[in-house]
């Protein structure tokens, strides 16, 4: 599996836009990459996944470069709610041998 | 409502004694999977099934032991619990196609004393 590489912690202000960043530099061909977060011990909750192109749902959006090394999760209007630790993750698919690393740890701020 | 379902949400148990945390799905996914969560580890898998009746070794499996006798269940056993398994356990489960999402059960907080 392709590793990931996110800053341990970032803050954003209540209202901006939270850009988190992802580098994924050994990612292959057919690897996708994920993005999920975790508000404090809950269950990991899946945000959204792309390929190639850039996608966006009623949550977030992905921002993935043309070479593909590397990602940005864009989440537009940032509340109090969306602090939890985000991961990315490549994967083919979502299933076996999936491990979440340390993930970035997202403080909004009012 | 779709969603994966862990009980018991919180157990207490001492060292030796045999429990169970179930797990069930009702979105009538191929695949599920067990993680545990450390301070400092992130999430880390420990078995998962591709069908019923499929079952395999994730990261750390050493002292569980798990099922998949049907579809939508997938529980995990802890034959003699030992200090060291205290920890945040999630379920997963998901479809088995190419770029399918996981999701993931509320998670079991177990202790052993």
């Amino acid at each position: 599996d392709a590793k990931t590489t996110q800053p341990p912690s970032m803050d954003c202000a209540e209202g901006r836009a939270a850009n988190l960043p992802c580098n994924h530099s050994t990612i292959s061909g057919n690897e996708y990459v994920y993005w999920y977060r975790q508000i404090h011990s809950q269950g990991p909750q899946y945000i959204i996944h792309g390929l190639k192109n850039n996608e966006t749902n009623e949550m977030a959006s992905l921002i993935i470069t043309e070479d593909r090394k590397s990602s940005t999760l864009i989440l537009p209007h940032a509340t109090l709610r969306d602090t939890a630790v985000y991961y990315c993750i490549v994967r083919v698919n979502a299933g076996n041998m999936l491990t979440f690393g340390g993930g970035t740890r997202l403080m909004v701020k009012p | 409502e779709a969603q994966v379902t862990q009980n018991p949400r919180y157990l207490i148990t001492v060292t030796g004694k045999k429990l169970t945390v179930t797990c069930s799905q009702n979105m009538n996914h191929e695949y599920m999977s067990w993680y545990r969560q450390d301070p400092g580890l992130g999430l880390r898998q420990i078995y998962y099934s591709m069908n019923v009746e499929v079952t395999d070794k994730g990261d750390v499996p050493e002292g569980y032991k798990v099922s998949r006798k049907e579809k939508r269940n997938f529980p995990l056993i802890l034959e003699s619990p030992s200090p060291n398994q205290t920890s945040l356990y999630f379920c997963a489960s998901s479809q088995t196609g190419v770029g399918e999402k996981l999701f993931f059960g509320s998670g079991t907080q177990l202790s052993v004393l």
